[in-house]
């Protein structure tokens, strides 16, 4: 049972340039969500899934876009990079969406630096 | 909305010393309240969680957290640091109404340190 799993675990960017993070569950989770960690700002939330083919914007969504279109599977997307997303990017989920005492199950995360 | 407040950016403690991180809540509902431990270049474990249950929580590697609603408070001990303790730990807190509970919120983190 491999848990999440992300890939890439670094990655360096120029200035526009696009990529995708990947994020994949063997835990057959509902519910998906993708959090960057910056210094002295803890995680925040930028997009979360509670199944496939249903996304929702959590707190800093601007600049990024996922889509669900497996339970495994939910790809974090840079369309246009730029150096305010430098950040290391966690994946995380849990079994049921409607239960709040439920623990996130984290991804090891993705160092992304953009120059 | 809920948000929570950790105060000490760094804390440094003696190995074999009380171990105590501060955190405080803002909720309109008493809420559900977590602490996750991040060790160095992994993700996040869930360390206990506080549900309404007992507000006295056990949680693994002997920490534990007590749920003080009259200080709005959920702060982290453990009597006696060990050098394995060293790491980042977050307090994060949900919305406890069943269905409405979309994001865990977190708060920006204390670095643990261990002295030798």
């Amino acid at each position: 049972n491999a848990g999440v799993t992300q890939t890439p675990k670094f990655q360096v960017l120029k200035t526009g340039q696009s990529m995708t993070l990947q994020c994949a569950q063997d835990m057959n989770h509902e519910y998906m969500s993708w959090y960057r960690q910056d210094p002295g700002m803890g995680l925040r939330l930028i997009h979360y899934s509670v199944g496939a083919g249903i996304t929702d914007q959590g707190e800093v969504p601007n600049g990024y876009n996922v889509s669900r279109s497996t339970t495994e599977d939910f790809p974090l997307r840079l369309l246009s990079a730029a150096p305010s997303q430098t950040s290391v990017y966690f994946c995380a989920s849990r079994a049921d969406i409607q239960a709040p005492n439920e623990k996130l199950f984290f991804g090891s995360g993705t160092q992304l630096s953009v120059l | 909305a809920q948000s929570v407040t950790q105060l000490g950016s760094h804390v440094s403690v003696s190995e074999g010393a009380l171990v105590l991180l501060r955190c405080n809540y803002s909720s309109s509902v008493p809420p559900y309240l977590f602490w996750y431990v991040q060790y160095p270049n992994q993700g996040l474990q869930l360390l206990l969680k506080y549900t309404s249950a007992a507000t006295l929580v056990k949680g693994i590697n002997g920490f534990e957290a007590e749920f003080k609603k009259s200080e709005t408070s959920f702060h982290l001990t453990k009597p006696s640091a060990h050098m394995s303790d060293a790491a980042e730990y977050f307090c994060a807190v949900t919305s406890p109404i069943r269905g409405s509970a979309r994001q865990l919120t977190f708060g920006s983190g204390t670095q643990l340190t261990v002295l030798p």
